[in-house]
């Protein structure tokens, strides 16, 4: 596709139940990145991929987060028993370039999560 | 933990004036980038910086890395109504591609 592509772009949870967000990288792009975004701030690195390796989850704020991208393309982020402190927007990134253009990374519009 | 701070948080300014805002760190960056966030959009990539004292620009953008590295600047010249928005910048952690964000600047513009 020409660019990244989140769904749904909103959601609306009761706390307690579980919410599952769907990322679309661009195609090739062999990296894949998850942030969460409170409101007022900048975003906040959660979990990266590279192709189906998950390299680094050390931004996952709890277990009950949980982060895949089976076959290296499409990635899930998956939250269970959501709590109102779950309420932002998750944003999903994606980049391919090798050498210094490897840090470019290509942001969807985001899912805001909204816990009631 | 690396830290980015911009300044200023938010500007108020006339439609056909120049913008400066900067981001700071304690900490050496070897690339930065300058994002724009638009209300219900994820952020756009504008301007990607990679040596000490560069000078990019892009259309009325120009971005510039700081010779101390820890430090970047970001202008806009003749300032028009869809430069609205919140500017941020990122660098990537070391050794890591993971990227850390400053809490933005928030730009309106006064027709």
């Amino acid at each position: 596709g020409a660019g990244v592509s989140q769904s749904p772009r909103y959601k609306v949870a009761k706390r307690g139940q579980d919410v599952a967000l769907r990322c679309d990288p661009i195609s090739g792009h062999v990296s894949l990145f998850w942030y969460q975004q409170a409101l007022g701030q900048g975003p906040e690195f959660l979990t990266y991929f590279q192709n189906e390796a998950q390299l680094d989850k050390s931004g996952l704020p709890s277990d009950r987060f949980f982060a895949e991208r089976p076959e290296g393309s499409v990635s899930t982020l998956k939250i269970q028993r959501t709590q109102q402190e779950d309420s932002a927007v998750y944003l999903c990134a994606s980049s391919s370039r090798s050498g210094q253009g490897v840090n470019e990374q290509y942001f969807g519009p985001g899912t805001r999560l909204t816990v009631t | 933990g690396q830290q980015l701070n911009q300044s200023p948080q938010s500007m108020f300014i006339q439609e056909g004036e120049d913008v400066s805002m900067n981001c700071t760190s304690s900490s050496i960056f070897n690339t930065w980038l300058w994002y724009k966030q638009e209300p219900g959009e994820g952020p756009v990539l504008l301007i990607a910086l990679y040596k000490a004292g560069e000078l990019t620009s892009n259309g009325r953008l120009t971005a510039q890395f700081g010779i101390t590295r820890k430090d970047s600047f970001l202008n806009i010249s003749a300032s028009i109504p869809s430069d609205v928005g919140i500017y941020f910048c990122a660098g990537p952690r070391i050794s890591a591609q993971k990227l850390v964000f400053g809490q933005g600047t928030r730009l309106t513009i006064n027709p």
